[in-house]
């Protein structure tokens, strides 16, 4: 099982709609969970932490499953600028490293 | 509106080229990275630095050099790279207090093409 999985999409959809994205680690002593948004060829940028009793951010949801090891992102209200590739980010690893998904990739259509 | 910066932003180097590629940071940040990013891939790491001292190094191959100069520097030197080393080469800070909820900040990249 790889250490941070995620559906690598894309996910198609119209402007206005909601969309969730699920994700997945292995190590069940992970700490740190985070969203990051990637633009095509420019850098990371943080989009949220997630914290155990889930947060919110605007149209942002993230929430934690520690139990089944999952994470999720729920986006409301999609806009055109919401295009991007979300990165779930899991702190782990033997010297507790930040593990990066390989992405989901989001496009919002008119 | 990075706080990290990258320079160059692009550059294309020989297979026999020497360059170098640079990085700071102005936030405090104790620690400091390197990774490698292949299209529709997620970044790699290579190396992370811990108060100037290289603390991880991801088996990455001697033709890439790193070097922390100070606390707020670090650069790449690049060495007889090959075609396959063209990537999207991005540095990151964070606090570097390991606390649990510490966040990665990454700069603009270098995108990299080797001929």
């Amino acid at each position: 099982r790889k250490e941070v999985e995620q559906d690598p999409g894309p996910f198609n959809v119209p402007e206005g709609a909601t969309v969730a994205f699920n994700c997945t680690y292995s190590n069940s002593a992970s700490q740190s969970f985070f969203w990051y948004r990637q633009d095509c060829r420019k850098e990371p940028k943080l989009l949220m932490s997630v914290y155990s009793s889930g947060n919110e951010d605007g149209r942002f949801t993230a929430q934690l499953n520690r139990a089944s090891q999952y994470i999720s992102l729920l986006i409301r209200d999609s806009k055109l600028s919401d295009s991007a590739t979300y990165l779930c980010v899991v702190r782990g690893g033997s010297q507790g490293n930040l593990i990066f998904g390989k992405g989901t990739k989001l496009s919002v259509k008119p | 509106d990075t706080e990290v910066t990258q320079t160059p932003k692009h550059l294309v180097m020989g297979m026999t080229n020497k360059k170098s590629l640079k990085c700071e940071q102005h936030m405090g940040h104790r620690a400091m990275y390197w990774y490698k990013q292949k299209a529709k891939k997620p970044p790699e790491l290579m190396f992370v630095y811990s108060y100037e001292k290289l603390s991880i190094n991801e088996s990455v191959p001697s033709r890439f050099s790193p070097e922390c100069p100070n606390s707020s520097l670090l650069n790449l030197h690049l060495h007889a790279l090959q075609p396959e080393d063209s990537a999207l080469y991005l540095c990151a800070s964070s606090r570097g207090d390991r606390a649990t909820n510490e966040k990665l900040f990454f700069g603009s990249g270098t995108q990299l093409s080797v001929l």
